[in-house]
């Protein structure tokens, strides 16, 4: 079964400052994709940003980018410029089209917080 | 088409009673999922469709849970007798399944509001 360990239970950042988010999963699929979402206090989850496995480039979205270690199956998310609007639990999780369903496998989440 | 809805929002029950949940997906999107969140975890996955059919189901989904889609729109979940242990957050997220080309949007979830449910 596939799995996804988050260890930080909580972050802090300053405003302005860049912050990491540490994530690893195991899995024995060649085929899957990782994401990131963003959950806000009392508002729905969105994507923040997502990886497919067979790509060897790291993704990025603006001031999001992943680290993204296949061999390691490491998938770390950098927050650049961290923003007030930053703030929430961010969960990292895995899915992938070999099993059928494509459910979304999740992390226990972090907490961030931007100071500032 | 605003996303993804769930109502209600809150729902506080008894022990003992019946709930149902309703969850209306992006319109074009032929998968929906169920997933549960409890408090300090990540969600978990109950059940999902494809259109109408209920493909797969979670073994967290015991025999209390039923959920449906007909006609391949909105889904209800319904907890029969609800225990304590059933209070949790329970979203729902829809998905455009089958496309052939891997777009930037591929086998993308979106997610509902969620349904917070109390049992008392």
């Amino acid at each position: 079964a596939q799995t996804v360990t988050q260890s930080q239970p909580e972050m802090s950042v300053q405003e302005a400052e860049t912050v990491t988010l540490s994530c690893t999963y195991d899995t024995s699929e060649s085929d899957y994709y990782l994401f990131w979402y963003k959950q806000p206090p009392s508002r729905q989850m969105i994507l923040v940003i997502r990886q497919e496995a067979y790509k060897q480039q790291n993704a990025t979205e603006n001031r999001f980018s992943v680290n993204f270690q296949k061999a390691a199956k490491s998938f770390s998310l950098k927050i650049s410029d961290s923003q007030l609007g930053d703030a929430a639990m961010y969960f990292c999780a895995y899915n992938s089209p070999q099993g059928g369903s494509e459910k979304l496998v999740f992390g226990k989440g972090t907490k961030l917080t931007v100071n500032p | 088409d605003t996303g993804v809805s769930q109502n209600p929002r809150h729902k506080i029950t008894k022990r003992g009673q019946n709930v149902t949940f309703r969850c209306d997906p992006i319109s074009e999107h032929n998968r929906l999922y169920w997933y549960r969140q409890t408090l300090g975890q990540g969600p978990e996955f109950l059940t999902y469709f494809q259109n109408e059919a209920q493909l797969e189901k979670s073994r967290l989904l015991s025999d209390r849970f039923s959920a449906e889609r007909p006609k391949g729109s909105f889904s209800t979940l319904e907890i029969q007798r609800t225990e304590q242990g059933d209070s949790a957050m329970y979203l729902c997220a829809s998905t455009q399944f089958g496309t052939l080309i891997r777009s930037s949007s591929y086998n993308e979830q979106f997610f509902g509001p969620g349904t917070r449910l109390t049992v008392l």
